[in-house]
């Protein structure tokens, strides 16, 4: 079964803009990752928060992490048309080396 | 110099058919992955390897065969194609993460299957 399900499923903002997107995951977790996925490339990794961790930032980007709500964000600031692509939250869980990825939004950015 | 490579990056086959696609990494990971992304973009593991090793095989049809000659690739074997088996996939690999857990995953550029 999906262990994530990001909301919205689509956003479209205007440049300078912020964009927020959340990702919930149902086990508990050793980390959760946010990755970025323009049309037809492959995934790329943006950020890594841990379980014991609440809040990250890298550049325009700042994840939060609620283990109580099994939830997370992410914020990207002041938003730019290069930002349009769909962003994937990955969550990490247990022993296994695998990572179980979201549904996906699709953040679309207008010039 | 790319890190995680596929290919090809397109394949375009019929009903039937068997095809490969191969993966390579030059990071020094330890573990392999195959992934499917659908047409709605969601993604399932497939399989994984560690230093060669199976350790992780979701429910896939066994018309898929994953091989790992080495830690550095791994090749996806698919027999007699069907339509459903029209996807995109990805190869990726990480190295293990002291403390356990899983670290970042680095990403090819993908393998886009359509089966006519």
């Amino acid at each position: 079964s999906q262990q994530g399900e990001e909301d919205p499923q689509a956003l479209s903002i205007q440049e300078g803009e912020n964009a927020t997107m959340n990702c919930s995951y149902k086990t508990s977790i050793n980390n959760l990752q946010w990755y970025r996925q323009n049309s037809g490339r492959g995934l790329v990794h943006l950020i890594l928060i841990r379980s014991n961790e609440r809040e990250k930032h890298s550049g325009r980007l700042r994840v939060t992490l609620d283990t109580s709500k099994k939830s997370s964000s992410l914020l990207i600031t002041a938003s730019r048309a290069a930002d349009t692509a769909s962003y994937f939250c990955a969550s990490s869980s247990g022993s296994a080396r695998q990572l179980t990825f979201g549904s996906g939004t699709q953040l679309t950015v207008l010039p | 110099d790319t890190a995680v490579s596929q290919t090809p990056k397109y394949l375009v086959t019929q009903m039937g058919n068997d095809k490969s696609i191969k993966c390579e990494q030059n990071l020094g990971h330890d573990t392999m992955y195959w992934y499917k992304q659908d047409s709605k973009k969601f993604l399932k593991i497939m399989f994984s390897y560690n230093n060669k090793e199976l350790i992780i095989n979701e429910t896939v049809p066994n018309r898929f065969s994953p091989k790992s000659p080495d830690k550095a690739h791994l090749n996806l074997h698919i027999n007699s194609l069907e339509l459903g088996d029209s996807a995109v996939y990805f190869c990726a690999s990480s190295q293990a993460r002291s403390g356990g857990g899983t670290g970042e995953l680095f990403f090819g550029e993908g393998s886009r299957l359509t089966v006519l």
